[in-house]
């Protein structure tokens, strides 16, 4: 079946490490996001991707960092720089063209302890 | 620029009583506008989508929309609650060509009572 898994579902992190999260997709889609969800906040977005080798900051980039290698794949790094990244983060995809929906994976819950 | 703004960040309703979760939008292109719904700790999951066909969507599990573009709304409503539609939900607006980014409202909690 296509979709979108994110691993992993949670995790605990020390103050001052970096952290990776992963995100995988076999939808074929080209465009991928990623999320920052807050009570109350809503959606903030991180970073997207609309096609491989480039990403773009979204509203709330500072701290963070991505890669996009390949159209699979959309890693996120939590770094030290990151003031309070205790948080639920959501990757997503969708097709490039069109306006088409996003899919979004399972989330990872990250918590900094 | 897009925006969405959800009015009440929480609504309960009565089991088998009328579901109605407001959005309005902000666009300055026809816009394109979603709903989805997620479960605690998990992903969204689209409900329904408004991409210029038709202005009454019809969605999953019994849920519509309806595109009014006089009143820059897309106001989701269910007929009758059930339990299993308490979740949070989210109406979201894309934000144009070129860009493909979605933009997406506080969300809205909603609670069902038995």
């Amino acid at each position: 079946d296509g979709g979108i898994t994110q691993s992993p579902k949670y995790l605990f992190r020390k103050e001052g490490q970096n952290v990776t999260l992963s995100c995988e997709q076999n939808l074929n889609h080209d465009a991928m996001y990623w999320y920052r969800q807050d009570p109350g906040q809503g959606l903030r977005l991180i970073y997207y991707s609309q096609i491989v080798n480039d990403f773009q900051k979204g509203d709330i980039a500072e701290g963070y960092s991505v890669s996009r290698e390949k159209k699979e794949s959309f890693p996120l790094t939590v770094t030290s720089a990151q003031k309070n990244p205790t948080a639920f983060y959501l990757c997503a995809s969708s097709m490039a063209q069109g306006h088409t929906e996003a899919f979004f994976g399972q989330g990872t819950r990250l918590t900094v302890v | 620029a897009q925006s969405v703004t959800q009015l009440g960040s929480h609504v309960s309703v009565s089991e088998g009583a009328l579901v109605l979760l407001r959005c309005n939008y902000s666009s300055s292109v026809p816009p394109y506008l979603f709903w989805y719904v997620q479960y605690p700790n998990q992903g969204l999951q689209l409900l329904l989508k408004y991409t210029s066909a038709a202005t009454l969507v019809k969605g999953i599990n019994g849920f519509e929309a309806e595109f009014k573009k006089s009143e820059t709304s897309f106001h989701l409503t269910k007929p009758s609650a059930h339990m299993s539609d308490a979740a949070e939900y989210f109406c979201a607006v894309s934000a144009g060509s070129g860009t493909y980014k979605y933009i997406f409202g506080t969300g809205t909690r909603l609670k069902v009572l038995a």
